[in-house]
């Protein structure tokens, strides 16, 4: 495997599931990122780690838990999602966290659909 | 807060036509710009990346120039052909914002044989 996997590509859930999204780069990163894509919206940027630490949160629910036990996985814990969840959710990766010149490279994403 | 603002799609063009799709940005300083394409089913790639005014980023045969004086980095192709179909992102990393990607909501567009 190259690049960035996560799996899987596809979720459905029902609100009161627990699942949990997985990233995975073989890239010899330091820095790995949550993004949620969602129609018509901008990318909004979720978590940031950096050498396994979080540096970044924004304002994200509580039902969305991250964890990054290693520079090469990442996994977003989903519990009690909302219909408004549904998204794209891409993992991406970087060899610096948060650096002004940083080219970020992205996995294809884990399409999930709350019901 | 630092913004980017691209121009709407969906954006319907015929093979070997011109493109052009803009791209507009606010910054308080002074960023990286970048494009990114999305094809159907896939993450985002990296398409070209401008570091400082009048560079000019290339690949694939598309072009963007990084305008200070009119904070633009419109993306340009001579010649699309039916594989350009995606939707493409604007995006800047703002040193003074922590060097985060923000991104524009994205322009989709579709070539036609």
């Amino acid at each position: 495997e190259t690049g960035v996997t996560q799996t899987p590509r596809h979720l459905v859930m029902g609100m009161t599931n627990k699942k949990s999204l997985k990233c995975e780069q073989h890239l010899g990163h330091n820095a790995m990122y949550w993004y949620k894509q969602s129609a018509k919206k901008p990318l909004e940027l979720m978590f940031v780690y950096s050498l396994e630490e979080r540096v970044e949160n924004n304002s994200v629910p509580s039902r969305f838990s991250p964890e990054c036990p290693n520079s090469s996985h990442l996994f977003l814990h989903l519990h009690t999602l909302q219909p408004e969840d549904s998204a794209l959710y891409l993992c991406a990766s970087s060899q610096e966290g948060l650096a002004a010149i940083n080219e970020q490279f992205f996995g294809p994403g884990t399409r999930l659909t709350v019901l | 807060g630092d913004s980017v603002t691209q121009m709407e799609g969906p954006v319907t063009l015929s093979e070997e036509a011109f493109l052009t799709i803009n791209c507009t940005y606010t910054a308080t300083g002074y960023p990286s710009l970048f494009w990114y394409v999305q094809y159907p089913g896939e993450g985002l790639q990296l398409l070209l990346k401008a570091t400082k005014a009048d560079d000019k980023g290339s690949n694939k045969g598309f072009e963007a120039t990084y305008r200070k004086e009119t904070t633009s980095f419109h993306l340009e192709k001579g010649s699309v052909q039916v594989s350009d179909s995606a939707v493409y992102f604007c995006a800047l990393s703002d040193p003074n914002q922590g060097g985060k990607l923000i991104f524009g909501q994205g322009t989709e567009l579709s070539v036609k044989p």
